[in-house]
């Protein structure tokens, strides 16, 4: 059980397109997701939480206008890096918090993001 | 303000050479302590939650277990499948989770 999955896995991309992740709840309702960012060997950054049904609260420093966050249903929530540039080349990772056990969130796979 | 610290950085073992990992943590209201376990390129796989003072969870090799300042994750006669970066992490009143740089575990066969 508390399955997470992102798609795409990987992607990449042309400098000042749009790209969109997903990010779903494979087997339980998550009232609350996360966006996190990591950098090579250092350790997870988180950039917001997603609430089902209501705006995302976003960290300091991170751009609200750049890293769009939609949580539409408890079992998906969407980040779209919109005008992407290369410094926004990550890995991006997203978890979920089973309403269940209400404190422990579960990660998905994450997503390799590469902007040229 | 709330705050997580792991120790080693890295740790080298040979097969089957036990140790421990070591989460100290500073957090107003603990409601939750978390480990992870992360493998290079993937997202972290939830290991333990534990949430007060005395508690004990066990999986396979792994023992984690928790006191008012740190937590350890015992790991008795590593593989070299166990090798991996351990994360922890914290949620305290202000609702946020904390996490600690991680240790990375490098098992020799």
């Amino acid at each position: 059980g508390a399955v997470v999955s992102q798609h795409p896995s990987w992607v990449i991309c042309k400098s000042g397109t749009s790209v969109k992740i997903e990010c779903r709840s494979l087997d339980f309702q998550a009232t609350t997701m996360f966006w996190y960012r990591q950098f090579p060997k250092q350790s997870l950054m988180l950039m917001a939480t997603s609430n089902e049904g209501s705006k995302a609260t976003y960290e300091q420093g991170v751009e609200k206008d750049k890293f769009l966050i939609n949580h539409a249903s408890l079992t998906l929530s969407t980040l779209t890096v919109t005008s992407a540039h290369p410094e926004d080349s990550s890995f991006y990772i997203c978890s979920a918090r089973d309403r269940r056990t209400e404190e422990t969130q579960y990660f998905g796979p994450g997503t390799r993001l590469l902007v040229l | 303000e709330d705050q997580v610290t792991q120790s080693p950085e890295a740790l080298r073992l040979q097969e089957g050479e036990s140790s421990s990992l070591n989460c100290s943590y500073t957090v107003s209201g603990l409601r939750g302590l978390f480990w992870y376990r992360q493998d290079p390129g993937k997202g972290p796989e939830f290991l333990f939650t534990l949430y007060s003072a005395g508690e004990e969870k066990e999986k396979e090799r792994l023992k984690a277990t928790l006191t008012k300042k740190e937590s350890f994750l015992h790991i008795t006669a590593p593989k070299p499948e166990d090798s991996a970066t351990y994360l922890c992490a914290v949620r305290g009143g202000t609702y946020k989770y904390i996490f600690g740089t991680g240790t990375r575990l490098k098992v020799l066969a």
